[in-house]
């Protein structure tokens, strides 16, 4: 069964510093992989996806992320945190096999400090 | 751009009551799901409907039921609310299937319920 890890339930960092959230899966089969954002008392928004093209995936906000297969890792990065990227960030990934619902992992809480 | 409205972003309602969240999307999508979001575990699939009148159990579905009459509205049905059940719920829609395969589409969220059962 899929299943998806974040590391640290909080991270924090000054602005214009490099964002770096922390993903691994779990899966059996070549996984879709997705990043979602969640700013307060709203829902989820899609940041980007992995669906076996490019393994360097450009999403919005100048957010990226890069799959690497050997060491089972989506980690999402953006070179310069701004001050409106503090929000949660979600990864997870396709359940193939059953039906197109998402396995997401437990959560990154992102801070961005003057 | 793709809509999905929860019926209401706050319900406050008592133990035992029979408790109803509805989620319309407007784009026509296959799929939709309900997830409970709790600190520290994610989001937790609790049911999802691929079809008009079809329902696939998720993780956590005891307690919970569904039901999907038209292909645009999913609704959330706690038969008999307990103070376990206080979360926030959130409602997603996806499409089935475009070129590149099964799966690989994103899931468009609704706003959430916070739900306070007392």
């Amino acid at each position: 069964a899929q299943s998806v890890t974040q590391l640290g339930s909080h991270v924090s960092v000054s602005e214009g510093a490099l964002v770096l959230l922390r993903c691994n899966y779990s899966s059996s089969v070549p996984p879709y992989l997705f990043w979602y954002v969640q700013y307060p008392n709203q829902g989820l928004q899609l940041l980007l996806k992995y669906t076996s093209a490019a393994t360097l995936v450009k999403g919005i906000n100048g957010f990226e992320a890069e799959f690497k297969k050997s060491e089972t890792s989506f980690h999402l990065t953006k070179p310069s945190a701004h001050m409106s990227d503090a929000a949660e960030y979600f990864c997870a990934v396709s359940r193939r096999g059953g039906r197109r619902a998402l396995t997401f992992g437990s959560g990154t809480r992102l801070q961005v400090q003057p | 751009d793709v809509k999905v409205t929860q019926s209401s972003r706050y319900l406050v309602k008592r133990t035992g009551e029979k408790v109803f969240l509805e989620c319309v999307q407007d784009m026509d999508h296959e799929n939709m799901f309900w997830y409970r979001q709790d600190p520290g575990l994610g989001l937790r699939l609790i049911y999802f409907s691929y079809d008009v009148k079809m329902k696939e159990k998720g993780d956590i579905p005891e307690g919970y039921s569904v039901s999907r009459e038209k292909k645009e509205r999913f609704s959330l049905i706690l038969e008999s609310a307990s103070t376990n059940q206080t979360s926030m719920y959130l409602c997603a829609s996806s499409l089935e299937f475009v070129a590149g395969g099964i799966g690989n589409q994103p899931q468009h969220f609704g706003d959430g319920t916070r739900l306070s059962i007392l």
